[in-house]
């Protein structure tokens, strides 16, 4: 069985400062996995994805994320914070195969002070 | 690009009445649709999986009856909340599989049962 744990529900930096989000999975199976973000009242939007390759992977707006396969890892960062990164992220993990749902974590709400 | 539209994006009924939320794929053809229900400040749950042509597969602790789930077309699948109730208030989301990696996410539709 595949999970994700998030650590973290609510992240609160500085703007300018580092953002990271932390985010470790369980998976039997190579998996696939997905940052995504959320803002009030909205759907999701894909940040980035990890599918096969290089294992740093760059997404929008400024975020990057490693798979790191020892550490059962694929936290989210990005190097200087700004007011409209505020929102609801979520790291998910599939399993690559026909049944492609997806597992979700509990999500991280980031909170970016002026 | 793949964009979903999910309509509407709010809805207040009465209890006991039903309500029907469709999500597009308006750009691609959708195999498979998922439906999810979101809580406030709480991660996705998965409701159902929705394949064109065939009967939704329902994830555990979900009502069939109450949830009904049509895909007629690769470019459309509705959840119908029937015989509504205030517990039933919540954020649906459907996103579409366009058969990569990826997933696509409607805007959501927020539902409040009065």
């Amino acid at each position: 069985a595949q999970s994700v744990t998030q650590l973290g529900s609510h992240v609160s930096v500085s703007e300018g400062a580092l953002v990271l989000l932390r985010c470790n999975y369980s998976s039997s199976v190579p998996p696939y996995l997905f940052w995504y973000v959320q803002y009030p009242n909205q759907g999701l939007q894909l940040l980035l994805k990890y599918t096969t390759g290089a294992t740093l992977v760059k997404g929008i707006n400024g975020f990057e994320a490693e798979f790191k396969k020892s550490e059962t890892s694929f936290h989210l960062t990005k190097p200087s914070a700004h007011m409209s990164d505020a929102a609801e992220y979520f790291c998910a993990v599939n399993n690559a195969g026909n049944n492609r749902k997806l597992i979700w974590g509990l999500g991280t709400s980031l909170a970016v002070n002026p | 690009g793949a964009v979903v539209s999910q309509h509407p994006s709010r809805v207040i009924c009465k209890s006991g009445t039903s309500v029907k939320i469709e999500c597009r794929s308006l750009d691609f053809q959708a195999t498979t649709m998922f439906w999810y229900r979101q809580f406030p400040k709480k991660s996705l749950m998965l409701m159902a999986t929705s394949n064109e042509g065939s009967k939704a597969t329902y994830e555990q602790g979900v009502e069939k009856d109450k949830f009904l789930i049509n895909h007629a077309s690769l470019t459309l699948s509705t959840l119908t909340v029937t015989s509504a109730h205030p517990e039933d208030s919540s954020f649906y989301i459907c996103s579409a599989d366009k058969g990569g990696s990826e997933a696509f996410f409607g805007q959501g539709t927020r539902l409040t049962v009065v």
